[in-house]
């Protein structure tokens, strides 16, 4: 499969706990993005990287999280301290190096955050 | 910052009739307009999107417009067919920034046979 992986599919946390999530984005991308998605509505930006570099945070990634690319390839997402109001779905997408002509991001499956 | 917003909420069609999902946008710098089909518990997939130097863009059944002016755009489905159900979102983003997608609230489409 050479789509966007992310692991966990599903996490079920209790409330204080860190979570930590993982994205491989498609091999030849060097942009990568993280989105939250609840239950009706459309995802929600919050942080993007070009290589290793974190470039932009959303406002709504708030102290708790943190979002690394270590080596410009796979991206983790971490959330500190857990609160019901985490529970989401946590979407990553990549796409090419701008100036190659195209702008497509292509989502990954997405790891789904219960905090119970 | 860029606002989208997306109407109907939910649309309902017969097998066979058109859909038209329609957004407006905000910010007047926005020229990438993309559109993600999401089936339930799958993730957003690209069907079609648009730039701003193109009016109108089409793809076998579906079909986008834009409209600059107006600042909105829409999805267009022709002879709907039941693997058509699902949730559409419309986005918008500006191509000199680093691409950050504002989406839409989505529109469930229920095809109905």
């Amino acid at each position: 499969d050479t789509g966007v992986s992310q692991n966990p599919r599903h996490k079920i946390t209790k409330r204080g706990q860190n979570v930590t999530f993982r994205c491989d984005p498609i091999s030849e991308h060097n942009r990568l993005y993280w989105y939250r998605q609840t239950l009706g509505q459309g995802p929600e930006f919050l942080t993007y990287f070009q290589n290793e570099a974190q470039l932009e945070k959303s406002r709504l990634l708030s102290d708790r999280f943190s979002a690394e690319r270590p080596k410009g390839s796979f991206s983790t997402l971490e959330i500190q301290r857990t609160e019901q109001g985490d529970s989401a779905m946590y979407l990553c997408a990549s796409s090419l190096p701008r100036g190659q002509g195209t702008y497509e991001q292509y989502f990954g499956p997405g790891t789904r955050l219960t905090v119970t | 910052g860029e606002n989208v917003e997306q109407h109907p909420s939910t649309l309902s069609v017969q097998e066979g009739d058109s859909a038209v999902i329609k957004c407006t946008y905000s910010d007047s710098a926005s020229n990438y307009f993309p559109w993600y089909k999401q089936e339930l518990g799958k993730r957003p997939q690209l069907i079609i999107d648009i730039r701003s130097n193109v009016g109108e863009k089409k793809d076998q059944r579906i079909a986008v417009t834009l409209n600059k002016t107006a600042k909105h755009f829409s999805l267009h489905i022709t002879e709907t067919q039941p693997e058509d159900s699902a949730v559409y979102f419309c986005a918008a983003t500006t191509t000199d920034s680093w691409g950050k997608l504002q989406f839409g609230a989505g529109t469930q489409v229920v095809v109905t046979p």
